[in-house]
């Protein structure tokens, strides 16, 4: 299994430039989330989803849009990027029911002009 | 008022001290309260995790829930240098908004040094 993996490791925006973060989960898991971390503030969920069709809102979703068309993938989108968007995103995955056990991809550095 | 406060350190202590790291939350909702370690520049990787109150051991390490305090603790026994990352507290729970999603400390740096 390769867990949770994220794409691209690493991306330079201007301001206004939109682009697709990937997330993709080979384990079935049901649940996924987003988070971004930035320094001293922790991890902030963005958005998350408890299964294919179905996802809500986290503590910060603003600018930022989700969908959940596949158990596998979570892609997270940013229609205009603004440099308060400068941050680490953190994509995650849980089976079912088991918050204990989330599974977190090895993290996109993104950096907004 | 954050639902779950941490010192973010940073901690530094002499390799083979007794560390010793909280959290606390302001949410009775809470019942699943983890640890997580990550190192620099890496993802978050699940270290322990407890269901509602109690202690549970895992080698040098220990986590203790009091949900009566609202407040978890991470001890780390005979602290090595790989032990040096920032730890972050975790919690979810099984009903309404805590149903489903993570609520985080802002994590601890600690560093171990030899």
């Amino acid at each position: 299994n390769a867990g949770v993996t994220q794409t691209p490791k690493f991306q330079v925006l201007k301001t206004g430039q939109s682009m697709t973060l990937q997330c993709a989960q080979d384990m079935n898991h049901e649940y996924m989330s987003w988070y971004r971390q930035d320094p001293g503030m922790g991890l902030r969920l963005i958005h998350y989803s408890v299964g294919a069709g179905i996802t809500d809102q986290g503590e910060v979703p603003n600018g930022y849009n989700v969908s959940r068309s596949t158990t596998e993938d979570f892609p997270l989108r940013l229609l205009s990027a603004a440099p308060s968007q400068t941050s680490v995103y953190f994509c995650a995955s849980t089976p079912g029911g088991k918050q204990e056990t989330q599974y977190f991809g090895p993290g996109t550095r993104l950096l907004v002009l | 008022q954050k639902e779950v406060e941490q010192d973010p350190g940073p901690l530094s202590v002499p390799e083979g001290a007794i560390v010793s790291l909280n959290c606390t939350y302001s949410n009775s909702a809470f019942q699943y309260f983890m640890w997580y370690r990550q190192y620099s520049r890496k993802g978050p990787e699940l270290l322990m995790y407890t269901y509602s109150s109690g202690n549970k051991e895992d080698g040098r390490f220990t986590a203790q829930v009091d949900k009566s305090s609202k407040y978890i603790s991470l001890f780390i026994r005979d602290s090595q240098p790989s032990d040096s990352a920032t730890y972050l507290c975790a919690m979810s729970g099984d009903r309404g908004s805590t149903l489903g999603r993570l609520y985080f400390g802002r994590g601890t740096q600690l560093t171990v040094w030899p």
